[in-house]
């Protein structure tokens, strides 16, 4: 079963303009991380932001918020004011505890945003 | 500084000929992840080690093996490739933190199998 899903293949968002990118999630643990990552075409996979299960407050990076929803099993990334450096792949990433302590850490499929002068 | 270092950043190697490929840590990490990106696909978990224990994907082919001979050094290699296993590899730590349990990556190595 898919455990993150990312249903906007892309996106287009004019410089300057705010734009979100939707990920829902499926766990059935109760302890769980979220995290948003940026790829450049570089292929470097650079972390934006993150939410545990247990925050209460939405996450915020500089520009970038989490949108967490935790009954709706959703976190959406919210970049303000885009600009065209923001152009990219975007995934969204669930962190799981396995037995024994450790964790895996699963990509969703991607989201491409192109920034439009 | 680079904190996750990969070498090669490209790789090209023959049908059926092993191949390995690097990646090192200044981070302290314990936890080293490494996971295979086809194109416009998602990263895809191979194997982990937390800690010298190696923790092997169910669907991760026999011919992808890894060695961790210390902390900051983590090798993946690739027995016979065939052409299915280009893609870029992808190398990436964290810290068993609650507080900060972001995986920081490297900036991959694309192989291509000619």
């Amino acid at each position: 079963a898919q455990k993150i899903t990312q249903t906007q293949p892309g996106m287009f968002v004019q410089e300057k303009e705010a734009v979100t990118l939707d990920c829902t999630y499926d766990t059935s643990d109760p302890s769980y991380g979220l995290f948003w990552y940026k790829q450049p075409s570089s292929g470097e996979m650079i972390f934006l932001i993150y939410q545990g299960s247990y925050d209460q407050q939405n996450a915020t990076e500089g520009r970038y918020s989490l949108n967490f929803q935790k009954a709706r099993k959703s976190a959406n990334l919210v970049i303000s004011a885009s600009q065209l450096g923001d152009s990219a792949m975007y995934f969204c990433a669930m962190r799981e505890p396995l037995s024994g302590g450790y964790q895996k850490v699963t990509f969703g499929i991607g989201t491409k945003l192109q920034v439009i002068p | 500084d680079a904190m996750v270092i990969q070498n090669p950043r490209y790789q090209v190697t023959q049908f059926g000929k092993p191949v390995t490929l690097s990646c090192s840590q200044t981070l302290n990490h314990n936890v080293m992840y490494w996971y295979q990106q086809k194109s416009s696909q998602a990263p895809k978990l191979l194997f982990h080690y937390y800690d010298k224990d190696f923790n092997n994907e169910a669907d991760t082919p026999d011919n992808f093996q890894s060695r961790r001979p210390n902390t900051s050094f983590c090798f993946l290699d690739i027995r016979s490739p065939g052409l299915g296993d280009a893609a870029m590899y992808l190398c990436a730590t964290s810290r068993d933190d609650r507080a900060r349990p972001e995986a920081f990556f490297g900036q991959g190595t694309r192989l291509t199998v000619v």
